[in-house]
């Protein structure tokens, strides 16, 4: 099992570009959950999706952030136009049963957004 | 709605000694999981505990254990024999199983640095 893959690890981009950041669940997880790590607000959960419905958006910080499920493998996470406080660790995580018994994470991708 | 507190920002401890770090946690739900996850310097999230509200004893995964005291809503982690190694960011964590949310929300952390 190769675990949940992010890509890229690191992205440096500048102010107002699309940014896209992909997630591969690991084989058989059904439920996908986006957190993004800062200094000031530590690890806060973005959106979850279960069966590849969004659950929850409700930590999505603003329109220019969304996030889709096109098949049961696989995540994008996209911000456009991107803005520098969007510079943080972006995290991705799967589980089976909605996350009951904890996740797995990805190994994150560091955004900086200059 | 629930709520994690880590109240050790940062902690020293001597190689070989056990350490506690502290969680308390709120939540109005009957049903709810506890979790510790590790963060080393290299950035991943390693998942080391869980711990069940119904569960009648403390969860245990080789030197990690859960000291899980429900009346106080508290979930210390004890780390027996500390290692160089155990030097990292420790995050408590907790999910409700019955909310329609359903989330793992994580505390603030505690930075555990070993020293020889």
């Amino acid at each position: 099992d190769a675990g949940v893959i992010q890509s890229p690890r690191h992205e440096v981009t500048e102010m107002g570009q699309e940014v896209t950041l992909r997630c591969k669940l690991i084989s058989g997880h059904n439920s996908l959950f986006w957190y993004r790590q800062t200094m000031m607000r530590g690890l806060e959960l973005l959106i979850y999706f279960n069966n590849n419905v969004p659950i929850d958006d409700s930590g999505m910080p603003e329109d220019r952030f969304s996030a889709k499920m096109p098949n049961a493998s696989f995540s994008t996470l996209k911000i456009q136009p991107s803005e520098p406080r969007d510079s943080a660790v972006y995290f991705c995580a799967s589980s089976v049963d909605r996350g009951l018994y904890g996740y797995t994470f990805g190994s994150g991708t560091r955004l900086t957004v200059v | 709605a629930q709520k994690i507190t880590q109240t050790q920002p940062g902690m020293f401890v001597q190689e070989k000694e056990a350490v506690t770090l502290d969680c308390t946690y709120d939540t109005s739900d009957p049903s709810y999981g506890l979790f510790w996850y590790k963060q080393p310097s290299s950035g991943e999230m390693i998942f080391l505990i869980y711990q069940g509200s119904y569960d009648q004893q403390n969860a245990t995964e080789g030197r990690y254990s859960l000291n899980f005291q429900k009346a106080r809503k508290s979930a210390n982690l004890v780390i027996s024999a500390s290692q160089l190694g155990d030097s990292a960011m420790y995050f408590c964590a907790m999910r409700e199983i019955y909310s329609s949310a359903s989330k793992i929300i994580f505390g603030s952390g505690t930075r555990l640095s070993i020293r020889p």
